[in-house]
């Protein structure tokens, strides 16, 4: 039973236009997002999270939005730039307890043509 | 401000074998976790170390284990080994606690089972 979900397997965009993850779940219980960014042969990097009582949450290029009522988060990446190429991980926490694990989605491959 | 490290980077096992694996936290972080991500999937949490207790685990078998030293560092910890087990493992760190949803992630070290 996979909680979380990123439906789209690669992206492809071009340099300077906007690039748009997206990631659906279906626990309620989880009440932080995060997303991270992973290189070949690296770990992956934290990028940016929001709690599960805001909508939107800004960091330079990196935009995140939660639809709660849809269950639904997306990562917008604007401008693109071809060294955010790299495969990008959703992530959810759930709340409750001391135990915070992540669960994570299969990731989507993004591409960003020069 | 030292991140997290592991050892080894790459080891190659053969079935039945057993293997220990190190990760050094972030300087300051006290909660280690591991995961496990197979080829094509995200990372799956096997189980969380707070203060040197096993502080919740994921749907893996008895014969994955893990220490926390009194220093915060981990090691995981494979009896027996399976073709299956053949995977990137990653450990991340983290300050614990509910306010302190943020994992930081070691480069991983990759296991091959033959």
């Amino acid at each position: 039973d996979q909680q979380v979900k990123q439906n789209s397997p690669s992206l492809s965009v071009q340099e300077g236009r906007i690039s748009i993850l997206n990631c659906d779940y279906t626990n309620s219980m989880f009440d932080y997002f995060l997303w991270y960014k992973k290189y070949p042969a690296e770990g992956p990097t934290f990028l940016i999270s929001i709690s599960s009582i805001k909508d939107k949450n800004e960091d330079g290029r990196f935009t995140v939005f939660l639809n709660k009522s849809a269950k639904h988060l997306s990562l917008h990446i604007v401008p693109s730039q071809p060294g955010d190429s790299a495969v990008y991980f959703c992530a959810a926490r759930r709340g409750g307890g001391s135990n915070y694990k992540l669960t994570f989605g299969k990731g989507t491959l993004l591409t960003v043509n020069p | 401000e030292t991140g997290v490290t592991q050892s080894p980077t790459h080891l190659i096992k053969t079935r039945g074998q057993q293997v220990t694996l190190r990760c050094s936290s972030q300087s300051g972080h006290n909660t280690v976790s591991w995961y496990q991500q197979a080829l094509g999937q995200g990372p799956q949490f096997i189980f969380q170390y707070y203060r040197e207790e096993e502080n919740g685990r994921g749907n893996f078998p008895p014969r994955f284990s893990g220490l926390q030293f009194p220093n915060y560092s981990s090691e995981l910890n494979v009896n027996a080994l399976e073709l299956d087990d053949s995977a990137l493992y990653l450990c991340a760190s983290s300050l614990g606690g509910a306010d302190q949803e943020t994992q930081y992630f070691g480069p991983g070290t990759r296991l091959l089972v033959l």
